[in-house]
């Protein structure tokens, strides 16, 4: 069965940082793309990050570009975001996706609230 | 970047009805790369469509897909009480992906 758990999802002061977690399981890990994708209250969904089965290529939305990093280690079937000077606005619920072309395997989320 | 535009809204219709869902491109680069979810209040997006007319594993084939160019749709056949829930599209025929706005079916 194939199972994304994400983590590390909490309160944050604005300028803070948070690391999210998404544990995998149930496929070949290494094999594949990975995608953020994050969803704002009330709001539809966008895509935040994506990499490369090897981690040799990352790619950004315009918005988080030089302040979040997306990151992977294949040998613990583990998906990284270091979310660095968070703004109000990244407040969302981060979702962790199996990237096949369309994402077909998601994780539960983790919420990110950015307030002081 | 293509933005995806979705119609209606809210759909409000009754238990064995036909719910059609509309999803229109500004440019034409999606090639059929086009894909459904369907997301329940509290849950995560879950697969439906991909390649614009192919099923996910394990979805009913009360689910179908249909479209190519800038035009697509969704259509439920007939509609269960479950099927209550937003909808949203999603290109990844070009860089970078992007996500229609939903839309809501709501089940009398």
């Amino acid at each position: 069965e194939v199972q994304l758990v994400e983590s590390g999802g909490g309160l944050v002061q604005p300028g803070g940082s948070l690391r999210l977690s998404c544990a995998v399981s149930g496929f070949t890990f290494s094999s594949y793309w990975m995608r953020w994708v994050r969803q704002s209250p009330g709001k539809g969904l966008e895509w935040v990050a994506n990499i490369k089965p090897d981690g040799s290529e990352t790619y950004y939305v315009a918005s988080v570009e030089g302040r979040f990093t997306v990151s992977r280690d294949n040998a613990k079937n583990s998906l990284y975001l270091q979310m660095n000077s968070l703004r109000a606005e990244d407040t969302a619920v981060y979702y962790c996706t199996r990237d096949s072309g369309s994402l077909d395997y998601w994780g539960q989320g983790t919420l990110v609230t950015v307030s002081s | 970047e293509i933005v995806l535009t979705q119609s209606p809204g809210t759909l409000s219709l009754s238990p064995g009805e036909r719910a059609t869902l509309s999803c229109r491109a500004s440019q034409s680069d999606t090639n059929s790369y086009l894909a459904w979810y369907q997301q329940k209040p509290g849950q995560a997006p879950r697969l439906l469509i991909f390649d614009a007319s192919s099923r996910a594993n394990g979805i009913p084939d009360r689910f179908s897909g249909s479209g190519s160019g800038t035009d697509f749709t969704l259509t439920i056949s007939r509609l269960e009480p479950e099927d209550s829930a937003v909808y949203y599209c999603q290109q990844y025929g070009s860089s970078p992906r992007t996500f229609g706005q939903g839309t809501k079916v709501e089940i009398k």
